[in-house]
């Protein structure tokens, strides 16, 4: 059964770092590009960055608004994707999930997401 | 960036009715569309990907159409877990963007 289970989540104050991670099991993490997605509270979904796979080299993709702020990695070792958030702003405040690429291009699963809070 | 406006952004409906949420892109996106569920506190679901193909899973009710620009999620006959808010998104092009939501509620 393919699980992500999203940690790392928490109060952070602006101009601070976090790190989440997202560990997976089910399936073989290399073979998938990984996404992460962030909801604001009380907002729509927005998409905020993509890992390819092993056979892309494992490179990276983000959106214009977290770009040059945030890294996305992976540990294939450890069944582990990860994103970096430097220099948070309070408008990073929202619950970021982590969610695998089938094959088909689309989202197919998706963790239960950590809460990011980015205030004073 | 493509645009996905989604309409409408709210609906009451009760149980049996038929429910359409369309979703227009900005520029043609061919079928690289997705629709997904969520309820509150949870992740969101797919519904369909593909503009129109259900997941193994998903209740034969809930349908997908359109192709290029405009898009059509029906569920035929509302049933009780069904209230939620329902996402389009589009996936042909970086960055991926997704509709502001549709929230069915009951009537």
């Amino acid at each position: 059964e393919v699980q992500l289970v999203e940690s790392g989540g928490g109060l952070v104050q602006p101009g601070g770092s976090l790190r989440l991670s997202c560990a997976a099991s089910g399936f073989t993490l290399s073979d998938y590009y990984m996404d992460w997605v962030r909801q604001a509270p009380g907002k729509g979904l927005e998409w905020v960055g993509r890992s390819r796979n092993k056979a892309n080299s494992y490179t990276t993709e983000y959106a214009a608004s977290v770009k040059g702020r945030f890294t996305i990695s992976r540990d294939d070792s450890k069944n582990s994707l990860y994103l970096q958030m430097n220099s948070l702003k309070t408008e990073d405040t929202a619950v970021y999930y982590c969610a695998r690429v089938a094959r088909t291009s689309d989202f197919d699963y998706w963790g239960q997401g950590t809460l990011v809070t980015v205030s004073t | 960036d493509i645009q996905m406006t989604q309409s409408p952004s709210s609906l009451s409906a009760s149980v049996g009715d038929r429910v359409t949420i369309t979703c227009r892109a900005s520029q043609g996106i061919r079928n690289d569309l997705a629709w997904f569920q969520q309820k509150p506190g949870k992740a969101p679901k797919s519904l369909i990907y593909a503009a129109s193909t259900l997941p193994y899973g998903v209740p034969s009710r809930f349908s997908g159409s359109g192709s290029g620009t405009d898009f059509t999620l029906t569920i035929s006959s509302l049933q009780p877990e069904d209230f939620a808010t329902y996402y389009c998104q589009q996936y042909n092009s970086y960055p991926l963007t997704f509709g502001g939501g549709t929230k069915v509620e009951i009537k």
